[in-house]
């Protein structure tokens, strides 16, 4: 089984929707979570840390769910600078397991 | 600004050839890691470091070895550059895994095996 599986998409969605990612994750022992974002041919860059709690940072809203092991980014009000690849992170022992992208594109 | 580095951001080589890919971090982390990463399969580890001189293999080390002499230098080497090695190649280092300890990562090289 693979320790971390995502939607690989293509989610295709216009300007000011609301789009959700989800990724689970399979070593209940993992102990960071992150989503990256990766733009086309650049690499992936941090969008944030996930949380128990569920953070926010302006548009984005981020969860973790350690009972069903998955985390999950909302994004709302959809922008064309959104279009990206979104990579979950899971932190376990001392590697970092990557999903395999979501891709977004936003559309005028 | 935290940097990674990575040598070259284009490489084209020949089959056989002997290739040499540096990455550079000035964050004093402990740990850093080779990847590899082509479309549908996302990013796979070859190998990591979690200090000067030492090594782990990843999930897909076969065919590669690595070096850390220097605590900030982590070099990623083809022994025998193979057409099957054509892929992007990212560099990442961090400090000691615990709550927050994020991944930071090189620009990426683009390897091209002819």
């Amino acid at each position: 089984r693979k320790e971390v599986e995502q939607d690989p998409g293509p989610f295709n969605v216009p300007e000011g929707a609301t789009v959700a990612f989800n990724c689970t994750y399979s070593n209940s022992a993992s102990q960071s979570f992150f989503w990256y974002r990766q733009d086309c041919r650049k690499e992936p860059k941090l969008l944030m840390s996930v949380y128990s709690s569920g953070n926010e940072d302006g548009r984005f809203t981020a969860q973790l769910n350690r009972a069903s092991q998955y985390i999950s980014l909302l994004i709302r009000d959809s922008k064309l600078s959104d279009s990206a690849t979104y990579l979950c992170v899971i932190c376990t022992g001392n590697q970092f397991y990557f999903g395999t992208g979501t891709s977004l594109t936003v559309i005028p | 600004d935290v940097k990674v580095t990575q040598s070259s951001r284009y490489l084209v080589k020949r089959t056989g050839e002997k290739v040499f890919l540096e990455c550079v971090q000035d964050m004093d982390h402990e740990n850093m890691f080779w990847y590899r990463q082509d479309p549908g399969l996302g990013l796979r580890l070859i190998y990591f470091s979690y200090d000067v001189k030492m090594k782990e293999k990843g999930d897909i080390p076969e065919g590669y070895s690595v070096s850390r002499e220097k605590k900030e230098r982590f070099s990623l080497i083809l022994e025998s550059a193979s057409t099957n090695q054509t892929s992007m190649y990212l560099c990442a280092s961090s400090l000691v895994p615990g709550a927050d300890t994020e991944a930071f990562f090189g620009q990426g090289t683009r390897l091209t095996v002819v």
